[in-house]
């Protein structure tokens, strides 16, 4: 079983600091994937990277993907309330029973 | 079309009543996903449909009845249910099972009285 851990756990900032939040698995990902859950709403997908060393960028966020492709990175820049919500990076695994898995995430608060 | 469509989007249902909520996509993805939320808890798979055909039941109680009528529609049937079934109840859809990236619904927030 692939355990899975999220840091931090909670995080409360002021608008315009920047943040880095982390993903580590016990085993090697296939692939991994970022989620932002706001407040009442469903996850939605942010990236997905699948190469080890892989960094890819959306707007203010950068995220990577370790060389080894069992632990991740997502990087905050000038954080702002937007940005407040639940980060979550599940694991996949089971083969040919897939299951898609979710750890605690990190829950993200941005003050103004 | 790129969304996952719930409803309701709220639920308030006694312990004897019967309801269904309903999950809609048109993306012709063939594997779609029932996942419940706690308060402060990340999402807890529920039911794996792939093909229409269900794939994994994560041993939830018989009181929730999936059904998947046809490629682009989920239904979860509840009845007799318990205060502690209250939860957000998200449905997702994926190209095909295994493969990776799911697109979530915004979920129906139940609330069991």
């Amino acid at each position: 079983t692939q355990l899975l851990e999220q840091s931090p756990q909670f995080l409360s900032i002021q608008e315009g600091e920047n943040l880095t939040v982390y993903c580590n698995s016990s085993s090697v990902f296939s692939s991994l994937q970022w989620y932002r859950q706001e407040p009442g709403e469903g996850p939605v997908l942010l990236v997905t990277v699948v190469t080890g060393g892989e960094v890819k960028k959306l707007k203010r966020l950068t995220f990577q993907f370790g060389d080894a492709r069992k632990d991740s990175s997502l990087h905050i820049t000038a954080a702002q309330p937007g940005d407040t919500g639940l980060y979550l990076c599940p694991s996949g695994s089971g083969g040919s029973n897939y299951k898609l898995t979710f750890g605690k995430g990190t829950l993200l608060t941005v003050n103004p | 079309d790129t969304e996952v469509t719930q409803t309701p989007k709220h639920l308030v249902m006694g312990m004897t009543n019967k309801k269904s909520l309903k999950c809609e996509q048109h993306m012709g993805h063939r594997a779609m996903y029932w996942y419940k939320q706690k308060a402060k808890k990340p999402p807890e798979l529920m039911f794996v449909y792939s093909y229409e055909k269900l794939s994994i039941n994560e041993s939830v109680p018989s009181r929730f009845s999936p059904e998947c009528p046809n490629s682009s529609l989920l239904n979860l049937h509840l009845h007799a249910l318990q205060p502690e079934d209250s939860a957000l109840y998200l449905c997702a859809s994926s190209p095909i099972w295994g493969s990776h990236g799911y697109t979530f619904g915004s979920g129906t927030r139940l609330t069991v009285v």
